[in-house]
């Protein structure tokens, strides 16, 4: 198994609905961050949650963190169409002579039905 | 605001041949990193660099080579191409916090 696996893989919902992505890690942590990719485009950063945070807003986002089970939520409210997207957990265990190594997870792909 | 940048965008190479990737990290990052993403997987880390020096390798196969120049630009350096080398290459960079910039990737196709 990988670092940073999700589940689901796949998830289809209305729009207006929430939809709630999971991750689950295996190595200690410094932080666990999610990203967004369109299909055949680059990553885009969506939040960064460090592991001694529990939780973390930004705007309809919504992420938590539990390190005693190694697992992270991503939390997405009211969809909208334009949400339709893999979204990808990644982990930073630390810096390796100046750069993280971010280990990205097996991503869920997101589809919201209009 | 300026973004990291990719060259080509897409490229289609035969078995056996070379490929150079470009990379123009976002100015005043220090970091560069190179991920393979194949299809319908996640990205995959190969390589990065701290301040032109490298920093560490991940699953990059020893006929890919990278280096970061005094400008700051990256080149990853693909030879002997084989079919499975057929993936999407980002780039991205990082300054002073742990938010990586991704470019829009290089799609290479092997033939």
């Amino acid at each position: 198994s990988q670092q940073g696996e999700e589940d689901p893989q796949a998830l289809s919902i209305q729009e207006g609905e929430n939809a709630t992505m999971n991750c689950s890690y295996k190595t200690s942590i410094n932080n666990l961050q999610w990203y967004r990719q369109n299909s055949g485009r680059g990553l885009v950063h969506l939040i960064l949650i460090r592991s001694n945070e529990r939780e973390k807003h930004s705007g309809r986002l919504r992420v938590t963190l539990d390190t005693s089970k190694k697992s992270s939520s991503l939390l997405i409210t009211a969809s909208r169409a334009a949400d339709t997207a893999s979204y990808f957990c990644a982990t930073d265990a630390g810096r390796i002579q100046g750069a993280q190594k971010l280990v990205f997870g097996q991503g869920t792909r997101l589809t919201i039905n209009p | 605001a300026a973004g990291v940048i990719q060259s080509p965008r897409h490229l289609i190479k035969e078995k056996r041949e070379t490929a150079t990737l470009k990379c123009y990290p976002i100015p005043r990052h220090d970091t560069v990193y190179w991920y393979q993403q194949g299809p319908g997987q996640d990205p995959q880390f190969l390589i990065s660099f701290y301040e032109k020096m490298q920093s560490d390798k991940g699953s990059i196969p020893d006929r890919f080579s990278a280096q970061q120049f005094s400008d700051y630009h990256s080149e990853l350096n693909m030879s002997s191409l084989e079919l499975g080398d057929s993936a999407l290459y980002f780039c991205a960079s990082s300054g002073n916090n742990e938010k990586l910039f991704f470019g829009s990737g290089t799609q290479l196709s092997v033939l």
